[in-house]
């Protein structure tokens, strides 16, 4: 019963640096998104995609690129990395639709340094 | 502009006493409406949530919602708050002819005092 599955949990980088967030999702949902959480900021969407092949850019996608090869992964690459990247990094799922139930990972805390 | 807010950023209360969360949205139809609550450290899980019908909502951990057009708000409750409470607590809307793309709030970070 894994559900969305997201690692590593927390990880330092150096500024100019890149890293890959990964996230699973073993449900078969067709939408997968992920999200940056800054303080008394909610979440702020950076990608989505409605299936394999299929991506787009949410309302910050500056500064990462993703990519859907399948329907259960859909990894966040930050290339370059800026200290305004510090944040807490979540993936989500959900089946299709407006009726929207997203299922979330546990995060992802990262720290440009 | 689409919008939703959380008045509160903060609420303390004392264990066994009641909780009111409020969300008020500003969109051109009423959106589908939910409530995410985030433990410390933990990812976010759903609550409840509210598509058409009866306006008072029943969702997981004796939590309640009622959406209230008139207002456009979608007001979280619960009789009586356990130390397990303590939490962020989101609004989010989508709009119905969107693709499903969530709208958060700012949350609202709740403790619970013995």
């Amino acid at each position: 019963n894994a559900g969305v599955t997201q690692t590593p949990k927390f990880h330092i980088l150096k500024i100019g640096q890149s890293m890959t967030l990964q996230c699973t999702q073993d449900m078969n949902h067709n939408y997968m998104y992920w999200y940056r959480q800054d303080p008394g900021m909610g979440l702020k969407l950076i990608y989505y995609s409605v299936g394999a092949g299929i991506t787009d850019k949410g309302e910050v996608p500056n500064g990462y690129n993703v990519s859907r090869s399948t329907t259960e992964d859909f990894p966040l690459r930050l290339e370059l990395a800026a200290p305004s990247q510090t944040s807490v990094y979540f993936c989500a799922s959900s089946y299709t639709g407006a009726k929207n139930i997203q299922y979330f990972g546990a995060g992802t805390r990262l720290s440009v340094l | 502009a689409q919008s939703v807010t959380q008045p509160d950023i903060h609420i303390t209360v004392s264990e066994g006493a009641s909780l009111e969360l409020r969300c008020n949205y500003s969109y051109g139809a009423t959106p589908y409406l939910f409530w995410y609550v985030q433990s410390p450290g933990q990812g976010l899980q759903l609550l409840l949530k509210y598509f058409s019908g009866d306006t008072l909502v029943q969702g997981i951990k004796g939590f309640e919602a009622e959406f209230k057009r008139s207002q456009s708000s979608f007001n979280l409750r619960k009789p009586s708050v356990h130390w397990s409470d303590a939490a962020e607590y989101f609004c989010a809307v989508v709009s119905t002819d969107s693709w499903g793309k969530l709208q958060f709030g700012a949350g609202t970070q709740v403790v619970v005092t013995p």
